[in-house]
């Protein structure tokens, strides 16, 4: 079976722009979850949702929106990217909402310039 | 709140040597921890999981972890590096749900 796979693989935006990622959950899974790890440092909670609904929502501004749709897919889209946005995405599904093992994708490299 | 702290930022080992991650866990209640490796350019892959069934907990490759309330630790072990087992290492505490919190990561250099 395929694992969770996110696209694209790399981008690379300019300062103001808007970015919207893809994440595609393991077959099976209900719950997606994303996250922000910046270089050098640990991931950290964007988001949860769980049957197309937020479930959770970590300290990040309201430039960060994420939806989840009828296949459980989902998108996590960033307005007015800002130099501090430079990060590895990361997408993780589960088939729970709480406390199932979470499956990471690859994750999306983005690069703001 | 709950939060994790990763206690070296690098590990270096001579492989065939054993290996030790620190990590040191703030909880209000009875934490489920994690820890999660990750190799360059690749995604997390969970290494192992305690959620109080018991202390010692095993996980793939050889990895195993302590949970130790007393000290409010969960230190990550192995026998025995590998060179395979050079990568990024997470300390990672549950905040309810799926949300993980993460520690910053130690990184493990393995020498021939």
């Amino acid at each position: 079976d395929a694992g969770v796979t996110q696209s694209p693989t790399h981008l690379i935006k300019t300062r103001g722009q808007q970015v919207t990622l893809r994440c595609s959950p393991i077959s099976g899974h209900k719950s997606v979850s994303w996250y922000q790890q910046v270089l050098g440092q640990g991931p950290q909670f964007i988001f949860q949702y769980y049957e197309k609904e937020e479930r959770g929502r970590g300290n990040f501004p309201d430039r960060f929106s994420a939806r989840q749709f009828p296949n459980y897919s989902s998108e996590l889209n960033v307005n007015a990217l800002l130099l501090g946005d430079s990060a590895l995405y990361l997408c993780a599904s589960s088939a729970g909402m709480d406390n199932s093992p979470l499956h990471f994708g690859n994750g999306t490299r983005l690069t703001v310039t | 709140a709950q939060s994790v702290t990763q206690l070296d930022s690098h590990v270096s080992v001579s492989e065939g040597t054993p290996v030790l991650l620190r990590c040191n866990y703030s909880s209000s209640y009875s934490p489920s921890l994690f820890w999660y490796v990750q190799h360059p350019n690749k995604g997390l892959q969970l290494l192992l999981k305690y959620t109080s069934a018991a202390t010692l907990v095993k996980g793939i490759n050889g990895f195993e972890a302590e949970f130790k309330k007393s000290e409010t630790s969960f230190h990550l072990t192995k026998p025995s590096a590998h060179m395979s087992d050079a990568a990024e290492y997470f300390c990672v505490v549950s905040g309810g749900y799926n949300k993980l919190i993460f520690g910053a990561g130690t990184r493990l250099a393995v020498h021939p």
